[in-house]
């Protein structure tokens, strides 16, 4: 049982680069998350899809695009890295129900965009 | 969604009681209050939820005041170990808009 899977770990972009920041759970989850974390700073929250087939925007959806593949998989597109897009970008998931709001969260993908 | 109010930082002692108060003033009848921590370069962990008076477990105990206008989480004794940042959120309606304040950061001495 992993719990929630993020790739890749570390990743460096030029101004201007795509890329996409994958997610993936394995507890049947149906809610997931997307924040970023800068340093010394709280989680903003950029998207989050409630429920398969869902996604809304956050805090600070500016720039990003996220797709929900499947129950399983979150991710999250940059279309065109910035530089203030340099962050820590952490997934996670909650079910319905119960200890609805226990967010489980990912290791975490370091990102610098030069 | 109910904003939440905590301190930026905290200073304590090996083996001192750490109580950290946040204030939500406009929290909702239907919402629940959360607390997370978080060790550097790590994701958040639920530490422990809560709705009125007092809940406890094998990490902390929240407490509640009648009014749920704020809430106190409590470490017993803490350690070296528990040098980490806290976020209280408070959470309920239709599950999704999760928002985190900027934390406490709790700094224990030896």
């Amino acid at each position: 049982n992993a719990g929630v899977t993020q790739t890749p770990k570390f990743q460096v972009l030029k101004t201007g680069q795509s890329m996409t920041l994958q997610c993936a759970q394995d507890m049947n989850h149906n809610s997931m998350y997307w924040y970023r974390q800068d340093p010394g700073m709280g989680l903003r929250l950029i998207y989050y899809s409630a429920s398969e087939g869902t996604t809304d925007k956050g805090e600070v959806p500016n720039g990003y695009n996220v797709s929900r593949l499947n129950k399983r998989e979150f991710s999250l597109r940059l279309e065109s890295a910035a530089p203030s897009q340099t962050s820590v970008y952490f997934c996670a998931s909650s079910e319905v129900g119960g200890r609805a709001w226990e967010l489980f969260f990912g290791s975490g993908t370091q990102l610098s965009v030069l | 969604l109910a904003k939440t109010t905590q301190p930026i930082s905290m200073d304590s002692y090996e083996g001192q009681e750490v109580n950290i108060t946040c204030s939500h003033n406009n929290i909702a009848t239907n919402d629940y209050i959360t607390w997370y921590q978080q060790f550097p370069s790590q994701g958040p962990r639920f530490i422990i939820q809560g709705y009125k008076t007092k809940v406890t477990n094998e990490v902390a105990s929240l407490f509640i005041p009648a009014d749920r206008k704020s809430s106190t989480l409590s470490l017993p004794r803490v350690s070296l170990s528990d040098t980490a940042v806290y976020y209280c959120l408070v959470v309920g309606g239709s599950q999704g808009n999760l928002i985190f304040g900027k934390g406490t950061k709790l700094s224990v001495k030896p």
